[in-house]
């Protein structure tokens, strides 16, 4: 059973670097059957899609926040990464990594990790 | 960017009550929209995908139709363990996949 479980700072101060890590059991971010991505939910509102990759194949990005993200794979540690750049208090959410299908018929999200909170303060 | 607007924003039925949401498209997605629900303190859940299609695991108390702009899942039996905020999101596009503003669905 594939697991997603999110790592990193719950604190971060204005204009430093966000980064999280996404470190993945039960699959392989090497694989090119599936997307591997964030997606962020600020305090008490909806869900916003942040990017996905999908390993030596295609990186899509928000393009609200096109210019501030990376996303990569390691598929040496099984795991993948958001890097956010010059973070601000709007960028206090709630961040889950996420596994989708990829193909042409893919694009939904099958696999959730539990969320970690990241507050910029 | 496709908008997706869910309604109603908040629901209240009772038990055993066959309980609709709505999504729409601010233009045609096909059929490539799924539903999620996410309970309290938990991440979401993928229920259906591809507008109809129930995701393995899922009560077949939900269902989902709809194609192009407007699109509904439904729960035929209100249970309590429903109670959940659901989610839309199409991915139509994949340069910029977007999710509704979420119903959120209580027991009267």
């Amino acid at each position: 059973q594939l697991q997603l479980q999110e790592s990193g700072p719950g604190l971060e101060e204005p204009s430093e670097t966000l980064s999280l890590t996404c470190s993945v059991s039960g699959g392989s971010v090497g694989s090119k059957s599936y997307y591997w991505g964030w997606i962020r939910q600020s305090p008490g509102k909806g869900l916003q899609w942040i990017g996905t990759v999908c390993y030596g194949e295609s990186t899509n990005y928000n393009p609200s926040l096109k210019t501030r993200v990376t996303i990569s794979v390691d598929t040496s540690q099984n795991q993948f990464s958001l890097d956010l750049r010059s973070v601000t208090a709007a960028d206090t959410a709630i961040y889950y990594c996420v596994r989708g299908e990829s193909g042409d018929s893919g694009g939904y999200f099958n696999y959730w990790g539990q969320g970690t909170l990241v507050t910029v303060s | 960017d496709i908008q997706m607007t869910q309604s109603p924003s908040t629901l209240f039925a009772s038990v055993g009550d066959r309980v609709t949401i709505t999504c729409r498209a601010s233009q045609s997605i096909s059929g490539w929209l799924a539903w999620y629900q996410q309970m309290p303190g938990k991440a979401p859940k993928l229920l259906i995908y591809q507008g109809s299609k129930l995701e393995s695991g899922v009560p077949p108390r939900f269902s989902g139709s709809g194609s192009g702009t407007e699109f509904t899942l439904t729960i035929s039996s209100l249970r309590p363990q429903d109670v959940a905020v659901y989610y839309c999101q199409q991915y139509n596009s994949y340069s910029l996949l977007t999710f509704g503003g979420g119903t959120k669905v209580e027991i009267k």
